[in-house]
């Protein structure tokens, strides 16, 4: 089946640093990732789509400047947290579909600590 | 945007019982997929099921596209099914899944 990874699984940052996190398509190609947010006892929330080549959509009130999102190739798309604060502190998860269907797969997620 | 509401938000059941979930959307969907998040957070694919009858071991799932609704049975539960279950839904081809706020499920022995 298809395998999307993250890395790291989980990371502890202190406030104002940077945190990149990287999302890969395994073994399909990915025009189109999306990166969801999670947190405690929540749902998932749409955090912007990310398509190969060309710049990201975000999603209404989703700093842009904040969530840097760079899709280079097919197969990786990553987020860039930038200036961390504790109220960044959240379950990062990234999607995508492949080209042969409509269903979508989730990578692992990302867990992030802003101390 | 869509509405996606699953029932009910929790339930708690003994080894052996069986369940069914709902899950009702506001609008026409171009995918419905059924997920089982487990205690480390990893979403797992049950069911891509925009219409009709699936069925995968203990689990099965039914989607009524013109009633606009998806039910998933889990029968003879095991506690490994413990975790939160979503409903999420697709307008378009290419466009990001909306989630449901979920179901969570305890099974306890």
């Amino acid at each position: 089946g298809a395998v999307v990874s993250q890395h790291p699984s989980w990371v502890i940052c202190k406030s104002g640093t940077s945190v990149k996190i990287e999302c890969r398509s395994l073994d399909f190609q990915a025009t189109t990732m999306f990166w969801y947010r999670q947190f405690p006892k929540q749902s998932l929330m749409l955090m912007a789509t990310s398509n190969e080549g060309s710049k990201a959509t975000y999603e209404q009130g989703v700093e842009k400047d904040k969530f840097l999102i760079n899709h280079a190739s097919l197969t990786l798309s990553t987020l860039t947290v930038t200036s961390a604060h504790p109220e960044d502190s959240s379950f990062y998860i990234c999607s995508a579909h492949t080209l042969l269907s409509y269903e979508q797969y989730f990578g692992p997620g990302t867990r992030l600590t802003v101390t | 945007g869509i509405q996606v509401e699953q029932s009910p938000p929790d339930l708690i059941l003994q080894e052996g019982a069986n369940s069914t979930l709902r899950c009702n959307f506001s609008d026409s969907v171009n995918n419905l997929q059924w997920f089982h998040q487990n205690p480390w957070g990893q979403l797992i694919n049950l069911f891509y099921i925009p219409s009709g009858t699936k069925q995968n071991g203990r689990l099965s799932a039914t989607t009524v596209a013109t009633e606009r609704y998806s039910l998933l049975y889990i029968s003879s539960s095991q506690t490994t099914d413990s975790g939160v279950y979503f409903c999420a839904v697709e307008l378009n081809s290419g466009y990001a899944l909306n989630f449901g706020k979920g179901t969570s499920l305890l099974v306890t022995p």
